[in-house]
């Protein structure tokens, strides 16, 4: 199984500014996504991070204010912009293996204030 | 796009007795179906998961049907212990995404 490291693990950020959270993946992986959960809620997919080109984007969620890299097959980062109250809430990461089975991270939790 | 419904949304139950829980997917294209358990503060850890050409997996204390014609598909914890409470929620794979039920938070009472 792959293991799946986050920073920060938590922040708390103002009104305004905007806050990158990096993930790892320990082994290559095929697929890497970023979701979103609010407290006592489902997961919601963000959007699919691609290597070398632009992520793909669910709906409601837009690249100017989600911009997502993944310069390589292990690496990606999340960027929330111009953050407002509320963006709070827990971003995980997730990478999927050539089986299929997808492993999520430990999770950033965010607080805008 | 895909949908997944779960239900209940929330379950009680004594421990030693048995817990389902249910959902429904709307894409008849997904063809993958994770359960996931997260517990409070927690990252969500993949328990089970069954792909659409098997009707039934087993691991243990823990098995998942699959009704791909009704699009139904169901987890069953048989043997409660208290550590098996938490929230488990179910997921639907569609071209390459993810997608999951809204929870059920499961509570086992000793």
């Amino acid at each position: 199984s792959a293991v799946i490291s986050q920073k920060p693990s938590r922040d708390i950020c103002q009104r305004g500014t905007s806050l990158t959270i990096q993930c790892q993946v320990d082994s290559q992986v095929t697929m890497m996504f970023w979701y979103r959960q609010q407290p006592g809620q489902s997961l919601t997919l963000i959007a699919t991070a691609n290597q070398g080109s632009e992520a793909t984007y669910e709906s409601g969620f837009v690249i100017d204010k989600f911009p997502i890299s993944r310069p390589n097959l292990t690496f990606s980062t999340l960027t929330v912009s111009n953050m407002s109250p509320e963006d709070s809430s827990i971003y995980l990461c997730s990478a999927r293996g050539w089986q299929e089975t997808q492993y999520f991270g430990p999770g950033t939790r965010l607080l805008v204030l | 796009g895909e949908n997944v419904e779960q239900h209940p949304s929330t379950l009680s139950v004594q421990e030693g007795d048995s817990a389902v829980i249910k959902c429904t997917y709307s894409d008849s294209a997904s063809n993958y179906f994770p359960w996931y358990k997260q517990e409070l503060g927690k990252r969500p850890q993949l328990i089970i998961d069954i792909r659409s050409n098997v009707g039934e997996k087993k691991d243990q204390r823990i098995a998942v049907t699959l009704n791909k014609t009704a699009k139904h598909f169901s987890l069953h914890i048989t043997e409660t212990q208290p550590e098996d409470s938490a929230v488990y929620f179910c997921a639907a794979t569609s071209y390459d995404k993810v997608i999951f039920g809204p929870g059920t938070s499961l509570s086992v009472i000793p």
